[in-house]
Parts: structure tokens; C-alpha cells; sequence
């Protein structure tokens, strides 16, 4: 049974570096065809697509988050992580990490997800 | 970016009775190759993640009970429940994944009357 478990500061500081983490279990975050996302909801808001990582080592971003993203895989953890420069209050949400489907991809299996706030 | 937009933005339906939301893509999201539309239906229950219920926008994921279906082509989309349960009460989101960056609808709220 896969199950994905984002981890992470709750709290980060305008203009500093968001970084979360996705632990794999019941999967391998580094088979020979892996794909994993992330995906991010402001609180009382809709969803938005921020990136995937495949296994060919190409990673996709929205080209909104672009310039500030990064998704990296690390293999000897069984985990994939985020990084989001230069926040600000826009990008408090909650963010899920999620298994994709497809290429472009739909997300058949989410994480529970978890609030990062951005103040001071 | 292909633009997804939901109606209504909230539906009270009694138990029992048929509830419709509809989707809207800005562009076909219709693969001619494959005849197929690149457009997947999700349930977000509150505090949880959302559910993958439908995709081809009319296949039923796995284990999603067949009061769920998913209808139309191209453009535009609908999301039925033909017997609403208690359980069904969530908001609701179709997503486009035919074109990078893959978008979502803002939502429809589904409340009990």
C-alpha cells in the first residue's frame, strides 16, 4: 500500500527558501519508471501544479513557480523533496506531494499534505 | 494555460437526488490521435487530500462507486452523482491534463438540502 507523508517547517520567512520533503513507503522513490509531484492549495482555495520528477531525470515546473522551484530525488532515503525560493504570504498553502499519472500527468495518489505559512 | 472553470460554485442537493457540476475547458482538451479528453474529475472531503474519481473523463478510477459517472468531449464536462449519499459531501475539481501546466477548476461545493 503506497503511502506518501510530507515533512517540513510549518512556518518559513518572507523571502527565505521553502523546503519539504516526501517520505515513500510501499513504492520505490527510485524505480525504473518513477514519477512523483507536487501540488500546492492556498487555505480556502483550488489547487494549483507546481512540478513533477521522472525518472529519465527530467523534472517539469510550472512555468508560474519557475524560476524559484526545484524538485530533487533522493534515492538512498526514499524521498523526494521540494524547494521554493524567495517566498512570500502568496505561497502559504498547503502542499501535497502526489504519485503522477501520465505525462502531462493527472495525480492518482496524494499525501495528506501540510500548511507552510509564510510571515515574519 | 488552458483555463478551467466550474459550475455551479456550490449545489445543495437532498439525499436521494441527482447532483450535476459541470467544467469548462478554455480549449479542447481532446487528443484526436486516441479520441480521448485529457480531462480527470477529483473529491476533496475537508481535511483531506483529493480523491481521484474519474479520468479520459469518463472512466471510473478503481473502487469509485458507480453513482459517480463522467460525461462530454472537447470542451465541456459533467460531473454526475445519481443517487447523492452523505458521504458525497466535498468539494469537487476537474483538471485538465492535456497540455503542461496541467490547471484545475476552482471547485464546486457539494452540500446536503
Amino acid at each position: 500500500q503506497l503511502q506518501l507523508q510530507e515533512s517540513g517547517p510549518g512556518l518559513v520567512k518572507p523571502s527565505e527558501t521553502l523546503s519539504l520533503t516526501c517520505t515513500v513507503s510501499g513504492d520505490s522513490v527510485s524505480s525504473s519508471s518513477y514519477s512523483w509531484g507536487w501540488i500546492r492549495q492556498p487555505p480556502g482555495k483550488g489547487l494549483e501544479w507546481i512540478g513533477n520528477i521522472y525518472s529519465s531525470g527530467s523534472t517539469y515546473y510550472n512555468a508560474s513557480l519557475k524560476s524559484r522551484v526545484t524538485i530533487s530525488v533522493d534515492t538512498s532515503k526514499s524521498q523526494f523533496s521540494l524547494n521554493l525560493s524567495s517566498v512570500t504570504a502568496a505561497d502559504t498553502a498547503v502542499y501535497y506531494c502526489a504519485r503522477p499519472r501520465g505525462k502531462p500527468s493527472l495525480f492518482d495518489f496524494w499525501g495528506q499534505g501540510i500548511l507552510v505559512t509564510v510571515s515574519s | 494555460d488552458i483555463v478551467m472553470t466550474q459550475s455551479p460554485d456550490s449545489l445543495a442537493v437532498s439525499l436521494g437526488e441527482r447532483a450535476t457540476i459541470n467544467c469548462k475547458s478554455s480549449q479542447s482538451v481532446l487528443y484526436s490521435s486516441n479520441n480521448k479528453s485529457y480531462l480527470a474529475w477529483y473529491q476533496q472531503k475537508p481535511g483531506q487530500p483529493p480523491k481521484l474519481l474519474i479520468y479520459w473523463a469518463s472512466t471510473r478510477e478503481s473502487g469509485v462507486p458507480d453513482r459517480f459517472s463522467g460525461s462530454g468531449s472537447g470542451t465541456d464536462f459533467t460531473l454526475t452523482i445519481s443517487s447523492l449519499h452523505t458521504e458525497d459531501v466535498a468539494v469537487y475539481y476537474c483538471q485538465q491534463y492535456y497540455s503542461t501546466p496541467v490547471t484545475f477548476g476552482q471547485g464546486t461545493r457539494l452540500e446536503i438540502k
